[in-house]
């Protein structure tokens, strides 16, 4: 089984719409993170996740909720967003949260905010 | 500040040619690691390989090659005999492993260089 699964793969939502994006790790992690990357951005971290507890927070609006119920799931509640937010999500997850580290990501979710 | 430049946008080859992407850092910390990943067109990053600031010795897998220099702060990676599937986006990225930074453990991603080998 592919090691990061995330749902939906593709998501077109108005700005009033709630909306949520799920991520789903099958590789035994304890860390799981979420990225954006945007067009002609670097991949711009913005939450961590240790042992379901969150250690990092990137200075992302509030209408980026995320949720951590246990070490295998990660969701990304959506509120308000602006057509800025547009770009592709993607999750991932590594044996715990340090350096040396690798980070096994997901396919994504591709976002579009009208 | 951590700082990862890979200097080309774009590199576009034909099957076989060999390629070079290069990836240049700026950290303060004497101790990091360093990582190279592929974005195929499906999007996932693919982990290839982990390298850590004391360990300068080459590394060689099937066709990938890569050649760490702390003297110019550069990790870059050679595909040999490229083929079509290795079109993608590729990323270097950087992890301080400072304890206690505010940076550690995190990864700081170059902008990537898209490679596009034509058949």
């Amino acid at each position: 089984e592919t090691g990061v699964t995330q749902t939906p793969r593709h998501l077109v939502m108005g700005m009033t719409n709630k909306k949520s994006l799920k991520c789903e790790q099958h590789l035994g992690h304890n860390a799981m993170y979420w990225y954006k990357q945007s067009a002609k951005k670097p991949l711009e971290l913005m939450f961590v996740y240790n042992f379901k507890e969150q250690t990092e927070n990137n200075s992302v609006p509030s209408r980026f909720s995320p949720e951590c119920p246990n070490s295998s799931h990660l969701f990304l509640h959506l509120h308000t967003l602006q057509p800025e937010d547009s770009a592709l999500y993607l999750c991932a997850s590594s044996q715990d949260f340090g350096a040396r580290t690798a980070q096994y990501f997901g396919p994504g979710t591709r976002l579009l905010v009208l | 500040a951590q700082k990862v430049t890979q200097a080309q946008t774009e590199i576009s080859v034909v099957e076989k040619e060999d390629v070079t992407l290069d990836c240049v850092y700026e950290t303060r910390d004497t101790t990091y690691y360093l990582f190279w990943y592929k974005q195929p067109p499906s999007g996932e990053l693919v982990f290839l390989i982990r390298r850590n600031s004391f360990d300068e010795q080459n590394e060689i897998s099937g066709r990938y090659s890569w050649n760490f220099q702390k003297s110019t702060s550069s990790f870059n990676f050679t595909i040999t005999a490229s083929q079509v599937v290795d079109s993608a986006v590729y990323f270097c990225a950087l992890s301080d492993a400072s304890a206690g930074g505010t940076s550690y453990g995190k990864l700081t991603f170059g902008q990537g260089t898209i490679l596009t080998v034509h058949p």
